[in-house]
């Protein structure tokens, strides 16, 4: 059974602050890596990707994560956070070939201050 | 972009009652549809696969003569919860996507229900 870990609960950064989240997962196979962004009373949405290639992955506004094998971690970046990035966000994992079946971490709560 | 549309979005209902929430894709054929629970605090925790026209596939501690689910057609899928207790107060969440093994998830807003 695959497991995703999301060790930062509750994050607060000031604006212009730097964002790393972590994410690591447990999981022999070959993977799938989402993460994923809850605004306030708004559904999840996807935020990036990985299936294969590159290592680093781009996402929308300004998000990136970097998957590395050899650590089995997928972490969110970004390089200078806004007052609207506040939200919760969730790295999930999913296993090729099932069809989007995910396994979700619990999650991170950031909170970003003017 | 695709949207799946939740509803509803919070019900009460008193304990022993049968409480239905829909999940509708509303611009996509959704072949298939994950439904989640959630906990405060804690992660999605997937309930069921749902495959048009086909009975739910249920994860492991999932009783699904208590919560059932039904897709009957392409744009639909509905979790009953039955019998409600008070310990299936909880936020339950849909997902749905396309044909095509890498086509992207779609949730709904969720849908609180709180059982008295």
């Amino acid at each position: 059974a695959q497991s995703v870990s999301q060790h930062n609960h509750h994050v607060i950064l000031s604006e212009a602050a730097s964002l790393e989240l972590g994410c690591n997962y447990s999981y022999g196979g070959t993977v799938n890596l989402f993460w994923y962004v809850q605004y306030p009373g708004q559904h999840l949405q996807l935020l990036l990707k990985y299936f294969s290639g590159d290592p680093l992955v781009k996402g929308i506004k300004g998000f990136e994560a970097e998957f590395i094998k050899s650590k089995f971690s997928f972490n969110l970046r970004k390089p200078s956070v806004q007052w609207s990035d506040t939200a919760e966000y969730f790295c999930a994992v999913g296993n090729t070939g099932t069809a989007s079946k995910l396994t979700f971490g619990t999650g991170t709560r950031l909170q970003v201050t003017l | 972009g695709a949207v799946v549309s939740q509803h509803p979005s919070r019900v009460i209902c008193k304990s022993g009652t049968s409480v239905k929430i829909e999940c509708r894709s509303l611009d996509f054929q959704a072949t298939t549809m994950f439904w989640y629970r959630q906990f405060p605090k804690k992660s999605l925790m997937l309930m069921a696969t749902s495959n048009e026209g086909s009975k739910a596939t249920y994860e492991q501690g999932v009783e699904k003569d208590k919560f059932l689910i039904n897709h009957a057609s392409l744009t639909l899928s509905t979790l009953t919860v039955t019998s409600a207790h008070p310990e299936d107060s909880s936020f339950y969440i849909c997902s749905a996507r396309g044909p095509g093994i890498n086509s992207p998830l779609h949730f709904g807003n969720g849908t609180r229900l709180t059982v008295t």
